[in-house]
């Protein structure tokens, strides 16, 4: 595809659950970010994966929170024991480089009943 | 902490007029800076991404500015039009921040016919 692919679109789970959001970066992109996004409110960083470094994972909210990039190009983010402070829309974006233009995903919206 | 500040926070404005929304950033040490557009339940496209060592950049009827002394940048979209309704956001790259785009609260534009 010519974008970055995000699945599922929506998910709604029980509190308690574990989830897993998957994200397809466009082939070739180096850097892969996940963000969080809270109605009403701005983009919360995640984390962010650049090559074959170790991923910078200084915005996960807690430790329910991992995520990991699979021979450089599929990335999930797993959310265990989920909450419903968690319910949000979780973006991935990737670019060519650290230094490009970032490409977006259209999202999965999380709602933790 | 960068910190990034978008103002007005929504904006409405009769088709045809040209406008400016405005971005403040705390520190100066950026990499670059880059303007997205969002729709309703999309994630986000960019528009343009400044380096530090730019003054501005153009697509269309975008032209996107940047004073790194002063951390200000502004996007000018002239001749608005409907469709030009969305929210707007930057985000930052600073040098000491291991690479991770800080965002802005956003701008929502509505254009009316």
């Amino acid at each position: 595809g010519a974008g970055v692919s995000q699945s599922p679109s929506n998910k709604v789970t029980e509190k308690g659950k574990d989830v897993e959001l998957r994200c397809d970066p466009i082939s070739g992109h180096t850097a892969l970010y996940w963000y969080r996004q809270s109605l009403g409110q701005g983009l919360e960083f995640l984390i962010y994966f650049q090559g074959n470094s170790a991923p910078d994972k200084s915005g996960l909210p807690s430790d329910r929170f991992s995520a990991e990039r699979t021979g450089g190009s599929v990335s999930t983010l797993t959310i265990q024991r989920t909450q419903q402070e968690d319910s949000a829309v979780y973006l991935c974006a990737s670019s060519l480089t650290w230094n490009s233009p970032l490409h977006f995903g259209n999202g999965t919206r999380l709602t933790v009943t | 902490k960068q910190e990034v500040t978008q103002i007005p926070a929504a904006l409405s404005v009769p088709e045809g007029e040209n406008l400016v929304l405005n971005c403040s950033f705390t520190d100066s040490a950026i990499y670059n800076l880059q303007w997205f557009r969002q729709d309703p339940g999309k994630g986000l496209t960019s528009l343009l991404l400044i380096q530090s060592s730019q003054r501005e950049q153009t697509s269309g009827r975008l032209n996107a500015s940047l004073d790194k002394s002063s951390g200000r940048s502004t996007l000018y979209i002239a001749a608005s039009q409907p469709g030009d309704s969305a929210t707007y956001l930057c985000a930052v790259i600073l040098r000491n921040a291991g690479n991770m785009l800080t965002f802005g609260g956003g701008t929502r534009l509505m254009v009316k016919p």
